[in-house]
């Protein structure tokens, strides 16, 4: 069974430009995660979506970042414009539903210079 | 989200038995205890979970004490490819809103 899929692996931009991330959960999968990594701390949840509506983005600063998944389906995270502060691994997980398990896709290094 | 604490940092021999420690004082009754691990530049990967009764699978033993307060992650041998950031975290049940909330974690080293 293919895990989570997430591109591009690395990305380094200058700050105040714009980036974007995808991710294409596992086949079936209805609810998605996306959590940001900065070095040296645990993972810390950005959004969940359960198919294609947004369940929790409590955490998402919407000043700067958004994040849609129209089909229900692949998800993209963007930001802009970047911040230094937005240097971090950004993983996406997906679960076959919610309360389950996630399984976590291998990230996207950021680094705004 | 209840909170957990772990100590920073655990080392152990290959191929003995390793105990993590989780104290979580404040968990409530329906709060599920669920165990999460890091290896170096990957994503975190489901390890074990429970809620009241030790729980056993092929990757670990999850020993729960009576009152809830407090866990132990239980690989029986470990090997070389354990060694990884491991998180205890608490998880509500129940659906809706259930983004994981990591701490630090333990970082587990492994000495050949």
């Amino acid at each position: 069974e293919a895990g989570v899929a997430q591109s591009p692996r690395y990305k380094i931009i200058e700050k105040r430009q714009s980036v974007a991330f995808w991710c294409n959960p596992i086949s079936g999968h209805a609810t998605l995660y996306w959590y940001q990594q900065i070095l040296g701390q645990g993972p810390k949840l950005l959004i969940q979506f359960q198919n294609n509506g947004v369940v929790d983005d409590s955490q998402l600063p919407k000043d700067r970042f958004s994040a849609e998944r129209l089909k229900g389906v692949d998800s993209t995270l963007k930001i802009q414009p970047a911040k230094l502060e937005d240097s971090a691994v950004y993983l996406c997980a997906s679960s076959l539903d919610t309360s389950l398990e996630q399984y976590f896709g291998p990230g996207t290094r950021l680094t705004v210079t | 989200d209840a909170k957990t604490t772990q100590p920073n940092s655990m080392e152990s021999n290959e191929e003995e038995p390793v105990h993590l420690p989780c104290n979580h004082s404040t968990i409530s009754g329906t709060d599920y205890i669920h165990w999460y691990r890091q290896l170096p530049s990957q994503g975190p990967e489901y390890v074990i979970h429970g809620l009241t009764s030790n729980v056993n699978n092929r990757m670990a033993s999850l020993a729960i004490a009576e009152d809830r307060k407090s866990s132990t992650l239980i690989l029986h041998r470990a090997t070389l490819r354990d060694a990884a950031v491991y998180y205890c975290i608490l998880r509500r049940s129940g659906g809706g809103a259930d983004g994981l909330t990591f701490g630090k974690g333990t970082h587990l080293i492994i000495q050949p």
